[in-house]
C-alpha cells in the first residue's frame, strides 16, 4: 500500500501547549500536504510544502520536510480548543493523485 | 464562490443494493476525486476525473464506477453494496489537478449498508 503512517494515532495535550505530529510515507513526492477535519466532516487543507523545501510557516503551524527520510511533521504551536480535530498528511508524485496518510487525532484540553 | 456540494448528506441501503452519490465542484474546477473514509482503512483514494476522462484511479473493486459531466459535475456508483461498503465518500475538487494543487472537500455523504 502506498499510503502513509501518522504517529502519533492519538495525541491529547491542555491549551497552550505545542503539538508535534509525524507523517511518514513510501514513495518518491513533488509535494506533501497538511489537512484538518473535524468530526467526520470534509478535509480542509492547511499547508503544502514542495519536495525542494524543507520549512515552511503558517501562522501558528509550522512544518518540516526530510526528503532522505521520506517523513514530515507539523507543528501547531500554543494550541487551543479549537484546534481538537484529525490531522491528515498527503503526499502527491507524479500521478498528480494525493495518497493521504492514516491521520493523527488530537485533544486539546481546555 | 460556493464551496464543494455533496448529496445526499446521509443515506441507507441494504446489500445488495446499488447507490449513485453526486458531486458538485467549486465553479471552475475541472478535476474531482472522490475518497473512501472508514475507521479501519482511513482514507482510500478511489479515482479522479478531470475533463469528463478518469485520470487515476485507486485500488477498488469494478462495483465502484464514477462520471464526469461536462459541467464538471461527478457522480459515484456503487453496485451490489457490501455491508464493508460502509464509510464517509468524500468529494474534492481542484482546478485542474495539477502538482501541487491543494484539494476542497465536500462535507461528504455518510453511507450505511445493512
Amino acid at each position: 500500500s502506498q499510503q502513509g503512517e501518522e504517529d502519533p494515532q492519538a495525541l491529547s495535550i491542555q491549551e497552550g501547549e505545542n503539538a508535534t505530529m509525524n507523517c511518514s510515507y513510501k514513495t518518491s513526492i513533488n509535494n506533501l500536504q497538511w489537512y484538518r477535519q473535524n468530526s467526520g466532516r470534509g478535509l480542509v487543507h492547511l499547508i503544502l510544502i514542495r519536495s525542494n523545501e524543507r520549512e515552511k510557516h503558517s501562522g501558528r503551524l509550522r512544518v518540516t520536510l526530510d526528503t532522505s527520510k521520506k517523513s514530515s511533521s507539523l507543528l501547531i504551536t500554543a494550541s487551543r480548543a479549537a484546534d481538537t480535530a484529525s490531522y491528515f498528511c498527503a503526499h502527491g508524485g507524479a500521478t498528480n493523485k494525493l495518497i493521504f496518510g492514516t491521520g493523527t487525532l488530537l485533544a486539546v484540553q481546555p | 464562490k460556493a464551496g464543494v456540494t455533496q448529496t445526499p448528506r446521509y443515506l441507507i441501503k441494504t446489500r445488495g443494493q446499488q447507490v449513485t452519490l453526486s458531486c458538485s465542484p467549486i465553479s471552475g474546477h475541472r478535476s474531482v476525486s472522490w475518497y473512501q473514509q472508514t475507521p479501519g482503512q482511513g482514507l482510500q483514494f478511489l479515482f479522479e476525473y478531470f475533463s469528463e476522462t478518469q485520470r487515476n484511479k485507486g485500488n477498488f473493486p469494478g462495483r465502484f464506477s464514477g462520471r464526469q459531466f461536462s459541467n464538471s459535475r461527478s457522480e459515484m456508483n456503487v453496485s451490489t453494496l457490501e455491508l464493508g461498503d460502509s464509510a464517509l465518500y468524500l468529494c474534492a475538487s481542484r482546478s485542474t489537478g495539477g502538482v501541487g494543487e491543494k484539494l476542497f472537500f465536500g462535507s461528504g455523504t455518510q453511507l450505511s449498508v445493512l
